[in-house]
C-alpha cells in the first residue's frame, strides 16, 4: 500500500523558516517525480514544486521561487521542502504527492501538514 | 501563464448525470487529470490522461477532452459523490503544473 506521510508543519512568524518532510513507502520512491501541492484555507489546490527522480531537475511556482527549495533523499525514501522568508500568504495545508511523469497525474497524496504563518 | 476555468458549482439530483467542465486554450492538445476532494480529506485522482480511470474508481466516472474544453462526467450520481472536483494539466511551454479553480458538486 502506498503511503505518503508529511510532517514538520506548524506556526511560524512572518520571515521565518520551516522544513517539511514526507516519508514514502509502498512504491519505488526513486522511480517517481515527486511534488508539493498546497491549499490555502477555503481555497483551491496550488502546485508548489516538483523534483525529478534523481534530483537533477526542479520546478517551482513563481510565488515561491527563491524562497522554497525542494529536495529528496532516495536512500531514505524521503522528500523535503525548505521554506524560508515565509509570508502570510504561504499559510496552507501542504500535500506531498507522487507525480506520474511530467505530463502525468498527481497519483498518490499524503494527508497534508498545516503551515500557519502569523505573528 | 496557462489558465484553467471551472464553474464554481454544479448541482444534480441523485441518479442523474453531472458534467463538470474545464476550459483552457486548446486544452484538447494537453493531458487532463481530475481529482475529487471531500471535506477534510486529501485529493483523490479519479480520471487521468483525459479518460482513464484508476483502479477502484467506479465506471460511473468518465472523462473527455477536445478543443477548448475537457469534461468530467459522473453518471448515476450518488450522495457520496458530493465533493470538490479539480482539473489539472502540465503546461509544457512554461514547465508549470496548473489546477483549475475547482467545482463544488452538490447532490440535491
Amino acid at each position: 500500500e502506498v503511503q505518503l506521510v508529511e510532517s514538520g508543519g506548524g506556526l511560524v512568524q512572518p520571515g521565518g523558516s520551516l522544513r517539511l518532510s514526507c516519508a514514502a513507502s509502498g512504491f519505488t520512491f526513486s522511480s517517481y517525480w515527486m511534488s508539493w501541492v498546497r491549499q490555502a484555507p477555503g481555497k483551491g489546490l496550488e502546485w508548489v514544486a516538483n523534483i525529478k527522480q534523481d534530483g537533477s531537475e526542479k520546478y517551482y511556482v513563481d510565488s515561491v521561487k527563491g524562497r522554497f527549495t525542494i529536495s529528496r533523499d532516495n536512500a531514505k525514501n524521503s522528500l523535503y521542502l525548505q521554506m524560508n522568508s515565509l509570508r502570510a500568504e504561504d499559510t496552507a495545508v501542504y500535500y506531498c504527492s507522487s507525480l506520474g511523469g511530467e505530463s502525468g497525474p498527481f497519483d498518490y497524496w499524503g494527508q497534508g501538514t498545516l503551515v500557519t504563518v502569523s505573528s | 501563464s496557462y489558465v484553467l476555468t471551472q464553474p464554481p458549482s454544479v448541482s444534480v439530483a441523485p441518479g442523474k448525470t453531472a458534467r463538470i467542465t474545464c476550459g483552457g486554450n486548446n486544452i484538447g492538445s494537453k493531458s487532463v487529470h481530475w481529482y475529487q476532494q471531500k471535506p477534510g480529506q486529501a485529493p483523490v485522482l479519479v480520471i487521468y490522461y483525459d479518460s482513464d480511470r484508476p483502479s477502484g474508481i467506479p465506471e460511473r466516472f468518465s472523462g473527455s477532452n477536445s478543443g477548448n474544453t475537457a469534461t468530467l462526467t459522473i453518471s448515476r450520481v450518488e450522495a457520496g459523490d458530493e465533493a470538490d472536483y479539480y482539473c489539472q494539466v502540465w503546461d509544457s511551454s512554461s514547465d508549470r503544473w496548473v489546477f483549475g479553480g475547482g467545482t463544488k458538486l452538490t447532490v440535491l
